[in-house]
């Protein structure tokens, strides 16, 4: 049974502050790596994707695959009180079209 | 550009009925996958067609049964509905196999 584990929260960090987001998983062949944002009452959002080791960024954004460790995370620089959602890591299926999620972590963020 | 459209975005069913769900997927996708959310259980996976064909299946009962058309557009149809039915079901879209997938807004299906 191929799992993605999350802290399931809720984490709560003060506004301008850093929130860290993490994820492991227990396929080792995995290759695919995302994370969704999803608040509440609507439909997940696709924030990330990261394929190789290392750190992607994009904007306040930063995602780090680890892929010996079968660690993913995510970084949220600036955290904004709108950044306030659960957060949801999500692994590809190597046998097609399949995401296996985690359980997600809820982000607070304090004015 | 469009993104994926859910028909319709709630329903209310009582049990024993059947329901079908549609999702149109992003133009140019064709790989459409479907999830059940639950409050318990999170988002698991039902299953995911490309190009008509059911290419991987999640552990759900022959109830729930899905296909997929010529231009992409998907259904999922759930047979003899059960209290447990109730969920947010979400489609996604995807232009390849395990490359970024997409969402819809859902289908809230509340099973009375």
């Amino acid at each position: 049974q191929k799992e993605v584990e999350q802290n399931s929260g809720p984490l709560s960090v003060p506004e301008g502050a850093i929130a860290s987001l993490n994820c492991t998983y227990s396929d080792r062949g995995s290759q695919s790596f995302f994370w969704y944002r999803q608040y509440s009452g609507k439909s997940p959002e696709l924030i990330m994707s990261i394929y190789s080791n290392g750190d992607k960024e994009d904007g306040r954004f930063t995602a780090q695959l680890n892929k010996a460790s079968q660690y993913v995370s995510l970084l949220i620089r600036d955290s904004q009180p709108s950044d306030s959602a659960t957060y949801l890591c999500a692994v590809g299926d190597n046998q097609g079209g399949k995401l296996i999620f985690g359980q997600g972590t809820e982000l607070s963020v304090k004015p | 550009k469009a993104g994926v459209t859910q028909t319709p975005r709630y329903l209310i069913k009582t049990r024993g009925q059947q329901v079908t769900l549609s999702c149109s997927p992003i133009s140019g996708h064709r790989s459409v996958s479907w999830y059940q959310q639950t409050p318990g259980q999170g988002l698991q996976f039902l299953f995911e067609y490309f190009s008509e064909t059911q290419r991987n299946k999640g552990n759900f009962p022959g109830r729930f049964s899905g296909r997929q058309f010529s231009n992409s557009r998907s259904e999922m149809n759930v047979s003899t509905l059960e209290l447990g039915d109730s969920a947010l079901y979400l489609c996604a879209s995807s232009s390849m196999t395990v490359t970024e997938a997409f969402f819809g807004q859902g289908t809230r299906l509340t099973v009375v």
